[in-house]
């Protein structure tokens, strides 16, 4: 498609539930990127692909996110036994090349509610 | 690491007048872009305007400009004529211009921006 979409627009889970989002990137655009938006508006990288592949990894807290671009399937974010300070906005970014001519162009967001 | 500091959570403008926000970022490298985004209420991501640091003359979009000052690390957005629609949050953003992990974006904190009639 024109533009990065995201699902689901909202999502509530109660602490220790899991949560999952998506992402379809613009068609033809290599690089996705996901960032959480925390409520004091404050953005965090939080990884990066070039197709299926990891790209960059260095924000991802490990231990319950994990993520993935599968060929032909939207990409994914996970969530496992989601705590309060999960609650944010979560951004989806995709871009054609890493080069800067080639914007990231953002989806409109996920809004996680963690209970 | 590379940090982007917005001093100013919340600025005012009159509409038709001219506004600037502030940022300033730390960064060892010499080659990068940087860039500022609206975000308004609808939370979408909009790209305002970029600036390639190698570049000496100043970006401008429209009513929208930067002063780029590399040495002192500051990267402003000047607003001219502004409108209702503008009323929004900026970020200032970094990226460095190599490829591989520096392809990421760092925000700054933000700034409020409201128009007033």
């Amino acid at each position: 498609g024109e533009e990065v979409a995201q699902t689901p627009k909202h999502l509530v889970r109660g602490e220790g539930q899991k949560a999952k989002l998506y992402c379809a990137p613009i068609k033809g655009h290599s690089y996705v990127f996901w960032y959480q938006q925390v409520l004091k508006n404050e953005f965090k990288f939080l990884i990066s692909f070039q197709n299926e592949n990891v790209f960059d990894e260095t924000g991802m807290p490990k231990e319950r996110f994990s993520a993935k671009c599968l060929p032909n399937s939207p990409c994914s974010l996970e969530i496992q036994a989601t705590k309060l300070e999960d609650s944010a906005v979560y951004f989806c970014a995709s871009s054609q090349s890493l080069y800067v001519r080639n914007e990231q162009f953002f989806g409109p967001g996920t809004r996680l509610t963690v209970l | 690491a590379q940090t982007v500091t917005q001093s100013q959570p919340e600025m005012s403008v009159q509409e038709a007048e001219t506004v600037t926000l502030s940022c300033t970022y730390d960064t060892s490298e010499s080659d990068y872009y940087l860039f500022w985004y609206k975000q308004p209420p609808s939370r979408q991501m909009i790209l305002v305007i970029r600036q390639e640091a190698y570049k000496q003359q100043n970006a401008t979009e429209n009513r929208f400009s930067v002063n780029f000052q590399k040495a002192a690390k500051s990267f402003s957005l000047k607003i001219s004529d502004s409108q209702l629609g503008d009323a929004a949050m900026y970020f200032c953003a970094y990226k460095a211009a190599n490829t591989g992990t520096a392809s990421k974006l760092t925000f700054g904190t933000g700034t409020r921006l409201q128009v007033t009639l």
